[in-house]
């Protein structure tokens, strides 16, 4: 099946410093990349969504200016995290949907990042 | 608006059936999934059922779609404890948005 990898898988940083996570689709191109934030106990929360050479679009509630996503290639999207605060401590979770689209044209998943504010 | 309800948690002995709901309120909704999300791990997709079908087999997992009472359901025979993780119920609508439940964590005892 379609490969999802996120980077790093967990990472600490200090409040008021910026954090980037790579998502990568590894065997297959994807159009669209998406980001999510999951909350203990709770769904996941869409974030935005990315296309490839094109601005992300934004959930309603989603600060675009704290939230910095780019989607420089078909296999590539980072979501930075700027200026970062305890409160966005969290599950970030991205998913890739494919070029070709599967039989559903689903959403591949990546295993997601941890981040740790102090 | 729209959600997908699921209740939280579930338990079960190891051997028996587990029987994971889900209800979802978009009728234009023309797939809907089952994910499996172990701990500290991204979903996993388990199956996906068309919304023009009611049930779908494979393996040990069975989908049951109700379109009617927009009522979702996974079966998973003879659970082990493997299979302890949360479940996500999920629809894609006609837009291609997709929409989440909150998850069902299945808990499986020896």
């Amino acid at each position: 099946g379609a490969v999802v990898s996120q980077h790093p898988s967990r990472v600490i940083c200090k409040s008021g410093t910026s954090v980037k996570i790579e998502c990568r689709s590894l065997d297959f191109q994807a159009t669209t990349m998406f980001w999510y934030r999951q909350f203990p106990k709770k769904s996941l929360m869409l974030m935005a969504t990315s296309n490839e050479g094109s601005k992300a679009t934004y959930e309603q509630g989603v600060e675009k200016d704290k939230f910095l996503i780019n989607h420089a290639s078909l296999t590539l999207s980072t979501l930075t995290v700027t200026s970062a605060h305890p409160e966005d401590s969290s599950f970030y979770i991205c998913s890739a949907r494919s070029l070709a689209g599967g039989p559903g044209n689903e959403q591949f998943f990546g295993p997601g990042t941890r981040l740790t504010v102090l | 608006g729209e959600d997908v309800e699921q209740s939280l948690f579930l338990s079960v002995r190891e051997g028996d059936s587990s029987v994971i709901n889900c209800t979802y309120t978009d009728s234009s909704s023309t797939y809907l999934y089952w994910y499996k999300q172990e701990p500290g791990a991204g979903l996993q997709l388990l199956t996906y059922i068309f919304s023009n079908m009611d049930m779908k087999q494979d393996q040990r997992l069975t989908v049951l779609l109700n379109k009617k009472d927009k009522h979702l359901s996974l079966r998973i025979a003879d659970t082990q404890t493997g299979d302890s993780a949360i479940y996500f119920c999920a629809e894609r609508a006609d837009n291609n948005d997709m929409r989440f439940g909150a998850g069902t964590r299945l808990t499986v005892k020896p």
